[in-house]
Order: C-alpha cells, then sequence, then structure tokens
C-alpha cells in the first residue's frame, strides 16, 4: 500500500527564516510525486511535479527536491503570504487508476 | 481560463438524508477524481473516470456512496442515507490524460451532516 507521511505537522517560522518540509513516501513504483499549497476554505493549488531521484525545481522562494525515500520544500526567506498547508502525494505507476496518495499535510505559518 | 468548478460550496443536511454533490472540470480534460478531505485526516481517494471507461469506484467507502459522470463532462457524487461520519470536504480533480497528467482541484464542497 502506498504511504506518505509529512513532517513536522507543523511549523512556525519568523519571515526571513528559511526551513524545510518533509515527505516521506513509499510506494510500489514512483510515477510522479506532486506538492500542492491549500489555504483555509479552498482547494490544493499545483506547486511542482518531480518524477524521478535527484530531480529539482523552483519557484519564487519555493525549491523541491526528491530521493528515492523523501523529497523536500525548501522555503528561503519566507514572508507571511507563505503561510498555508503544504501537501505532498505520490502517485504510482502500476495499473491504469493514476489516483494521488496524500499526507495529511504541513501547515505554515509564518510571522511579520 | 476556467479551473474546476463545484457546487454547492456549501452543504448542510440531516442525517438520513440524499445529497447530490456536482463537479465541472476543465474543458477538454479527460479524466476526472473524486477525493474526500475528512478534519486531520489527508484527502482520500474515492473514484476516477477517464473518458468513457467504466469508472475505478475502489475509494467509495460504502455502497451509499455513488458517483456518475454524463457526457464525458460534468459529474455527480450522491451520498445516501447520510451519515454523521460523512462530514467532510468533497474535492473534484481533473486533468488532461492518465499518466503524469496534473490533476487540478476544485475549491471543494463542505458537507455538514447534522
Amino acid at each position: 500500500e502506498d504511504q506518505v507521511t509529512q513532517s513536522p505537522e507543523a511549523l512556525r517560522l519568523q519571515e526571513g527564516e528559511s526551513s524545510s518540509l518533509n515527505c516521506s513516501y513509499t510506494v510500489s513504483g514512483l510515477r510522479g510525486l506532486f506538492w500542492y499549497r491549500q489555504d483555509p476554505g479552498k482547494g490544493p493549488e499545483f506547486l511542482f511535479t518531480l518524477y524521478s531521484a535527484g530531480e529539482e525545481k523552483e519557484k519564487e522562494r519555493l525549491k523541491a527536491t526528491l530521493t528515492k525515500k523523501e523529497s523536500f520544500l525548501h522555503i528561503t526567506a519566507p514572508k507571511p503570504e507563505d503561510s498555508a498547508t503544504y501537501l505532498c502525494a505520490v502517485q504510482a505507476n502500476t495499473g491504469a487508476n493514476s489516483k494521488l496518495t496524500f499526507g495529511k499535510g504541513i501547515t505554515l505559518s509564518v510571522r511579520p | 481560463g476556467a479551473g474546476v468548478s463545484q457546487s454547492p460550496s456549501n452543504k448542510v443536511t440531516e442525517k438520513g438524508k440524499d445529497v447530490e454533490l456536482r463537479c465541472d472540470p476543465i474543458s477538454g480534460h479527460t479524466a476526472l477524481y473524486w477525493y474526500r478531505q475528512s478534519l486531520g485526516q489527508g484527502l482520500e481517494f474515492l473514484i476516477y473516470f477517464q473518458g468513457n471507461s467504466a469508472p475505478d469506484k475502489s475509494g467509495l467507502p460504502s455502497d451509499r456512496f455513488s458517483a456518475e459522470r454524463t457526457g464525458g463532462s460534468v459529474s455527480t457524487l450522491t451520498i445516501q442515507r447520510t451519515q454523521q461520519e460523512d462530514s467532510a470536504v468533497y474535492l473534484c480533480a481533473s486533468s488532461t490524460t492518465t499518466g503524469t497528467g496534473t490533476q487540478y482541484f476544485g475549491p471543494g464542497t463542505r458537507l455538514l451532516v447534522l
């Protein structure tokens, strides 16, 4: 069974204080690892897809990396508007169903 | 362009009543997914539609849950004889293809069963 574990559950940072969010996963065969951002009362917003170990992607203050067992979302010099819940999900390459298996998310709060 | 839309945005119902939740995917997207997000839990897969193929219903939690997709576009998720444990946010997503097609989510329907 595919599993995704995210840590920590919650993270409080001071504006400008860089940190990393962890996503550990087990999957029968990885087709893709996805990061989403979710604001309160809204649906998840797509951030990145990573396909193979060693791959990295960046967008503004966010950088996602991937190994064979985990992914990190690095946040450099965060701002209050980066406060949100960050979701990690994996997609297996077995079968026709391309469903996503999600972790419980990491709630990030950035204080001004 | 327009994203995934869902209606209603909020629904309050009484235990035992039936509810219908609607999803309008992004135009041209052939794959459509329903997920459920309960308080303190991760998103949980419910059902998947791809083109004209038979849907994958492997995530539906009970036979009170059903879904259909008409004309390869709009989808309706129906919950019969609702229970309090059905209270959750129901999210719909669509993608252009299967495989690694990115899934884009709608805003969700917040269901509260009293």
